[in-house]
Order: structure tokens, then C-alpha cells, then sequence
């Protein structure tokens, strides 16, 4: 399996804090993501990272950032949490980028609950 | 955009055959991958078509037609660890899209 952990694994938090979840790496993948995965819906992504300090928006971007200082590490951070954030999130990572026959490997996913 | 279309749920027998479909619309087609994700866990890779034909590995295997912008997972001799949602993602626009996945339920 690929190293990848994410955490916390479970969180609850109320309205209006900031929330960061973590994604570590060992696998020295240059590409690093995070998704959402909601009832109804298919994975969406939040953000992506191409290498240090370099990210990109996704398809559902808002209220989200997120920061990279580190190969292994992705950083994905709420500023001031919704209850519509509340999900399970996913990172994943990839040898190489998007148009590549190189699939993305996943971390187990953090559940997050916004009261 | 992209438009990945798959049925919600169905239904096998363990030892049947199951085939799960999967329907996409995008421009600038360059792969598709195909996922398995247990309930409560990551989603792991399964299979990757980009040209036209079936891929087989073991007792799964994959079909794609890029000109009927059309896909399916085959899986055979069902086991009931077989039992999870499969998930269609399709490269296109520059980018990689999930379908909502079908949820293959297993009985004895």
C-alpha cells in the first residue's frame, strides 16, 4: 500500500473554527490532492499540489487553501468551517500529474463534522 | 465539463459474473481508471484503459470505447469481499473526474 496517513482520521467541530488536516507522504510523490466525498456525489477535488509550494484550485476550491512547505507533506485548511464542510476527505497522490497513466493512491479519508 | 454517468446499485450472486457500465462525455479524452472503495475505506485502483480494447487482470477485467464514449468493469467468479461501490474516473479537460459510483451488493 502507499504510504500515505492522513490526520486526525475523525473529527467534530462547531461552526466558525479553523480546521487543518494533514496529509504525510513516504512515497516521494511529486503530485499530492484533496477531495471530498459526499452522498449524491462523485470524489470532488479541493485542491492539488504539483511540488513544494506550488497548488492549484480544484472544482469546489472555496473556503478551502492549503500549503505544501514539504514533499511529504499537504496541508488542507478550513479558515472558518460551514456545516456544508462537513464530509469525509480524502487525499491521494501521484507519481506523475494529470495526464498520466499513473493512478492516484489514497489515504484512508478524515471524517469531519461541522456542528 | 464532464458528464460520468453509472448506475446507482445492483445486485449479484457469489460465483455470477457482474457487469458494471460506465457513460462519459469530455473533450480531450485521455484515460480511464477504475476503483474499488469498501465502505468506510480509501478507494483503490483497479484497472487503466486509454485506447479502445479489454484490459485483464485476474478475475477483473475492463473494456473501453472511446468513439461510444463508453466503459465497463467485469467482474468474474464474484466473492462476497466483492461487495463495494466501483468508481469510474475519466481524464479530460485536463483534468480528472469521478463518476458517483455503482454499489455492488453480493448475496450467497
Amino acid at each position: 500500500d502507499a504510504g500515505i496517513t492522513q490526520s486526525p482520521r475523525h473529527k467534530v467541530t462547531e461552526t466558525g473554527t479553523p480546521v487543518t488536516l494533514r496529509c504525510h507522504q513516504t512515497e516521494n510523490h511529486r503530485y499530492m490532492y484533496w477531495y471530498r466525498q459526499d452522498p449524491g456525489h462523485g470524489l470532488r477535488l479541493i485542491h492539488y499540489s504539483y511540488g513544494v509550494k506550488d497548488t492549484d484550485k480544484g472544482e469546489v476550491s472555496d473556503g478551502y487553501s492549503v500549503s505544501r512547505s514539504k514533499t511529504e507533506d499537504f496541508l488542507l485548511t478550513l479558515e472558518s468551517a460551514t456545516s456544508s464542510q462537513t464530509s469525509v476527505y480524502f487525499c491521494a497522490i501521484s507519481e506523475s500529474g494529470q495526464i498520466s497513466n499513473q493512478p492516484q493512491h489514497f489515504g484512508d479519508g478524515t471524517r469531519l463534522s461541522i456542528l | 465539463g464532464q458528464n460520468i454517468d453509472q448506475p446507482t446499485e445492483m445486485t449479484a450472486t457469489e460465483g455470477a459474473i457482474v457487469q458494471i457500465n460506465c457513460t462519459y462525455q469530455t473533450s480531450g479524452f485521455n484515460g480511464l481508471f477504475w476503483y474499488q472503495q469498501h465502505a468506510g475505506e480509501a478507494p483503490t485502483f483497479l484497472s487503466y484503459n486509454v485506447l479502445d480494447g479489454l484490459e485483464e487482470k485476474g478475475r477483473f477485467s475492463s473494456f473501453l470505447s472511446r468513439s461510444k464514449g463508453y466503459s465497463y468493469l467485469l467482474l468474474k467468479e464474484l466473492q462476497m469481499k466483492d461487495s463495494a461501490s466501483y468508481l469510474c474516473a475519466v481524464y479530460g479537460n485536463n483534468r480528472l473526474a469521478f463518476g458517483k459510483g455503482n454499489q455492488v451488493v453480493v448475496i450467497p
